[in-house]
This record gives C-alpha cells, sequence and structure tokens, in this order.
C-alpha cells in the first residue's frame, strides 16, 4: 500500500531535548516536504526536498533542520525545542517534476513544555 | 501562486451532491487548480486537480468556468465520511518549491 509513516504520531518533550521525527515513503517519489499546521494560520511549510541530498527551506524553517540521505527518508530535526513548536506536524512526498498531488503523512502532535 | 476564496462553512445532506465553490480571479495561465480535503486532523488528502477541462475521478468532479476564475468541485452523492475541511489550492505545475498554500478552506458538514 502506498503511503507516508510519520513516528512517533504524539510526542510530548521538554524545552530544549533534541528530537527527531521520521518520516519515510514508499512509492519511490522524488520529492519531500514537511508542515506544521496551527490554529488560525492553517498549514505552513517548514522544508522540501526536490531530490536525495538536496533540501531548501520553506515559509517557517527557524528551529529545524532536515535531512535527505536516502530516497524514502526525510526526518525533521528540532535540535532545542521551544513551546512555540507546539503544533501538528506533517510529512508530504510527491512525484515530482512540478507535479503535487502530494501523499500527506498521518501526522504528528508534537507539544513541547 | 493566485490566492483563492472559499466560503467557510457549508452543510449537506446526506445522499445529495455537495458543490463546494472557489474564487480564484488572478490565476494565471500555468496554474492549476488542486483540491484537497482534510478530515479531522489527518493528513490532507488529494481529491483532483485540473487546468481548464472539467476533470472526473472516482471520488468527485471539478468544475473550471471557461474564464478560469472560479470552479466548483462536486461530490455527487455526499456521505458522513465526507465531512471535512476542503481546500482549494492553485499553483503552477512547474513550482520550484512544490508548495501547497492551503487557505482556510471550506468546512463541510453532511447531515443524516
Amino acid at each position: 500500500e502506498a503511503q507516508v509513516t510519520q513516528n512517533p504520531r504524539y510526542l510530548i518533550t521538554v524545552t530544549g531535548k533534541k528530537l527527531t521525527v521520521t518520516c519515510s515513503q514508499n512509492m519511490n517519489h522524488e520529492y519531500m516536504s514537511w508542515y506544521r499546521q496551527d490554529p488560525g494560520l492553517g498549514l505552513r511549510q517548514i522544508y522540501y526536498s526536490m531530490n536525495v541530498e538536496v533540501t531548501d527551506k520553506g515559509d517557517v524553517p527557524e528551529g529545524y533542520k532536515v535531512s535527505r540521505k536516502e530516497k524514502r527518508n526525510f526526518p525533521l530535526i528540532l535540535e532545542s525545542p521551544s513551546p512555540n513548536q507546539t503544533s501538528l506536524y506533517f510529512c508530504a512526498s510527491g512525484p515530482g517534476g512540478g507535479r503535487t498531488e502530494a501523499f500527506f503523512g498521518q501526522g504528528t502532535r508534537l507539544t513541547v513544555v | 501562486d493566485a490566492k483563492t476564496t472559499q466560503p467557510t462553512s457549508m452543510d449537506c445532506a446526506e445522499g445529495r451532491a455537495a458543490n463546494l465553490p472557489c474564487n480564484h480571479s488572478t490565476i494565471s495561465g500555468n496554474e492549476y487548480v488542486y483540491w484537497y480535503r482534510q478530515i479531522h486532523s489527518q493528513g490532507p488528502q488529494y481529491i483532483i486537480h485540473g487546468l481548464k477541462n472539467n476533470e472526473t475521478n472516482e471520488m468527485a468532479s471539478l468544475i473550471i468556468t471557461e474564464d478560469r476564475k472560479s470552479s466548483t468541485l462536486i461530490l455527487p452523492h455526499a456521505t458522513l465520511r465526507d465531512t471535512a475541511v476542503y481546500y482549494c489550492i492553485v499553483r503552477s505545475y512547474s513550482s520550484n518549491t512544490g508548495k501547497l498554500i492551503f487557505g482556510q478552506g471550506t468546512t463541510l458538514q453532511v447531515k443524516p
């Protein structure tokens, strides 16, 4: 089954404690992206990757890092999480080449206290 | 990417067609209209997209006006499971960022 898998689904952590949210897709997609969703602000793009070793900032990249060492994986790293990063996070993948029939993961609800 | 305008909310009776409008008066020639939906904080789900011709798939139909300034997503026989926030997105097929700009969308409530 074609899918984008995020882990964990839920996470409560403390300020400053480094964490990684994993994202994996099984569709051999070139394009992957991370979004965060906050009430009243909608979904906003954090980082995206057009292919292996190619990443770039989205609209709200501050406080986040990503890497794309393999085509299937695109982890989101919070080196020093802060309470304003409490949010619902989604990973997405797509065929690339401009096509954006994107597939989204089920989301990771992160709470930073 | 062109901005879209959608009604905040709509109701639809179960079994009836749900017609969700979207205005995109500043759309340019190389921009497509995409529709996604999000069911209760799940990941957004792709529904359909089109350029200027009407499109239909197993989920929905997309009607785009001749001047391309507006479109309508049609769910032919809405069910309770179609209750969701529906997003109309306009973007270039050749966008370098692949970014989808999600507005506030239309909350569709399907009622028994």
